[in-house]
């Protein structure tokens, strides 16, 4: 399809791993962003990239959290030393021309 | 900052019902407004937008209407189905630039039969 994609849709992981959630945009949107949704809340935001840079990564909420988008389309974002408080939705979106954002279905994170 | 506040769920509606969930907002400028869905088990899908003041964005028979004097952009249906049971998210962003949506917390809407 042409929406915006993630993988993996669920991730079960231990406390301390390592974790990668991967973001495939629609093709020809430069604006990408990752959010987090925790259950009951709405989505937080945590970074946005325009082409390969992070424009704003203030959401970010420490430094365990990473994201990189080298060739300005996937994007990835890493999360390490994995706690509890980062299980949420881990959602990522692109945008059109029309300001229009876009998300993806989201990555299930489970820390246990 | 800009920011959302949406009226607290949860909302339950008998089937056919008339629907209003209540969304203001605070930004600068002139930003454009968003509803959002997100249905049991599924991702956010953008439900209607207003870009400028006095615009109604409309889907689905949702509606809502862009108020600048009074900040608002506040989602109506005139008859609501079960299907229409989900969690409903009002959302702002600056049209300058590329800057993040901004979120309210949601509202669930349950309809029964």
């Amino acid at each position: 399809g042409a929406g915006v994609s993630q993988t993996p849709s669920n991730k079960v992981t231990e406390k301390g791993k390592y974790v990668e959630l991967r973001c495939d945009p629609i093709s020809g949107h430069t604006a990408l962003y990752w959010y987090r949704q925790s259950l009951g809340q709405g989505p937080e935001f945590l970074i946005y990239f325009q082409g390969t840079g992070a424009a704003d990564d203030s959401g970010l909420p420490n430094d365990r959290f990473f994201a990189v988008r080298p060739e300005g389309s996937v994007s990835t974002l890493k999360i390490q030393r994995t706690e509890r408080g980062d299980s949420a939705v881990y959602l990522c979106a692109s945008k059109d021309s029309g300001n229009t954002i876009y998300f993806g279905e989201g990555s299930w994170l489970t820390v246990v | 900052g800009d920011s959302v506040t949406q009226m607290e769920g949860p909302v339950t509606l008998s089937e056919e019902a008339f629907l209003t969930i209540n969304c203001t907002y605070t930004a600068t400028g002139y930003p454009s407004l968003f509803w959002y869905v997100q249905y049991p088990g599924e991702g956010l899908q953008l439900l209607l937008k207003a870009t400028k003041a006095d615009d109604k964005g409309s889907n689905k028979g949702f509606e809502a209407t862009y108020r600048k004097e009074t900040t608002s952009f506040h989602l109506e249906k005139g008859s609501v189905q079960v299907s229409d049971s989900a969690v409903y998210f009002c959302a702002l962003n600056q049209n300058s630039g590329n800057t993040p949506l901004v979120f309210g917390k949601g509202t669930r809407l349950s309809v029964i039969a």
